[in-house]
């Protein structure tokens, strides 16, 4: 069965700094899909980025950017010039790329409660 | 322009009590899941469903039972409440993998705050 860990329980930030989130996964899958999700006070669940397998290039969106290392299983998220309203809980998912494994479902991580400071 | 929808946003129950939590999706999405969060493990997969008249059992499906008569709606089940299934509930669709479209995950509905005293 596939596992996300994400080791960091709760990080914090100066605003208009960086950070990066960790997520370590285990499978025995050669095509997957890798996700970062947002959850603010809200509840709501955002997807913030995505990652193919395999892509060798790194996904990248605005200010937000992974470091997808796929022979080390790591997936870490880097969080640029945060904003106050960057603050939530962070997930990372593992998605299995075919039906018949998995059954195409999202395992997340524990999550990481990201607080910025002003 | 509705996506997922959930009902209720928060219930209260006493243990013993019965209830269904109603997911209804509108983007003709075959996969709709169940998973619950509880502080600390993320979100874990109760039930989930590949089709219309299918479901299947994922990580933590004691205690609920789920059904999909209709591919838009998927109805999560507590027969007999208990206080270890205070959670918040997530509702969730996609479309399948092997879709180019799959690869944007999936869509969620903003949950259901349960209590179970």
């Amino acid at each position: 069965a596939q596992t996300v860990t994400q080791s960091q329980p709760e990080m914090s930030v100066q605003e208009a700094e960086t950070v990066t989130l960790s997520c370590t996964y285990d499978t025995s899958e050669s095509d997957y899909y890798l996700f970062w999700y947002k959850q603010p006070p809200s509840r709501q669940m955002i997807l913030v980025i995505r990652q193919e397998a395999y892509k060798q290039q790194n996904a990248t969106e605005n200010r937000f950017s992974v470091n997808f290392q796929k022979a080390a299983k790591s997936f870490s998220l880097k969080i640029s010039d945060s904003q106050l309203g960057d603050a939530a809980m962070y997930f990372c998912a593992y998605r299995g790329a075919w039906k018949q494994t998995s059954g195409s479902r999202l395992t997340f991580g524990e999550g990481t409660q990201l607080t910025v400071n002003p | 322009n509705a996506g997922v929808t959930q009902t209720p946003k928060f219930r209260v129950l006493k243990t013993g009590q019965s209830m269904t939590l109603l997911c209804a999706q509108d983007m003709n999405h075959e996969y709709m899941y169940w998973y619950r969060q509880d502080p600390g493990m993320g979100l874990r997969l109760i039930h989930y469903s590949v089709g219309e008249g299918t479901t299947a059992k994922g990580e933590v499906p004691d205690g609920y039972n789920v059904s999909r008569l209709k591919k838009q709606n998927f109805l999560l089940g507590l027969e007999s409440a208990a206080p270890s299934q205070t959670s918040v509930y997530f509702c969730a669709s996609s479309y399948p993998p092997g879709q180019v479209v799959a690869n944007y995950g999936y869509t969620f509905g903003s949950g259901t705050r349960l209590t179970v005293v």
